[in-house]
């Protein structure tokens, strides 16, 4: 079955430096999503990515989809506190399915 | 409008007895997901319905666990007997019918087994 990898698993940054999370998929997808969880919370809807070789941004977080549609980044520049949690890539494949990543988790150092 | 709710936000069980979590989609939303995170692990799919009735079960990891969404509206999730390796967060999320993909997901029930 379809198989999404994510990597690194844990990213510890340094208060206003950049860091990206990358996600590949064993199989093509019909698009990619990315969550955002909290700690403690729950994954949030961030954005979802559609067509080959997309890029999305939302303010620092930029989102990139591959030309074959098989992976996936998400950058964050100048990283804040706020941006602390968990970042989960989870692609499509025929169905509406949605396999997840391991997920990213992310700490800051002030 | 209400998000998804989950009932309870914990539960502490011993290997061997029942449980059921329960999941309040957002009104209106005809599909509904169940999901499984074992600590540090990916997100896992369980199950899909669309209204009431199942789309894909194919994530359910036996026949220990049980899902009913009777009347289309809210979902359970039993399961019977537990094993220690059903601890972990269930999630439940829901979605509109149509073109959009986006599931928005509930807060999530921590099962843990004894």
């Amino acid at each position: 079955g379809q198989q999404v990898m994510q990597i690194p698993q844990y990213q510890h940054v340094q208060e206003g430096e950049d860091f990206t999370t990358y996600c590949n998929s064993s199989t093509t997808l019909s698009n990619i999503q990315w969550y955002k969880q909290r700690p403690g919370g729950h994954p949030v809807f961030l954005i979802q990515l559609v067509k080959s070789g997309e890029v999305k941004k939302q303010k620092r977080l930029t989102f990139q989809f591959g030309e074959a549609k098989k992976n996936s980044s998400l950058h964050i520049t100048a990283t804040q506190t706020t941006d602390v949690g968990t970042y989960f890539c989870a692609g499509r494949g025929n169905d509406y399915k949605l396999s997840f990543g391991a997920g990213t988790t992310v700490t800051v150092r002030a | 409008e209400a998000g998804v709710t989950q009932f309870p936000s914990h539960s502490v069980i011993e290997k061997g007895q029942t449980v059921t979590l329960r999941c309040d989609p957002i009104s209106g939303h005809d599909n509904l997901y169940w999901y499984r995170r074992v600590m540090g692990k990916e997100i896992k799919f369980l199950l899909h319905f669309v209204k009431e009735s199942k789309q894909d079960e194919s994530g359910m990891p036996n026949n220990r666990f049980l899902a009913e969404r009777t009347g289309g509206t809210y979902s359970t999730l039993k399961v019977q007997p537990a094993e220690l390796e059903d601890s972990g967060v269930y999630f439940c999320a829901s979605r509109t019918s149509g073109s959009t993909d986006t599931q928005y997901f509930g807060p999530g029930t921590r099962l843990t087994v004894l």
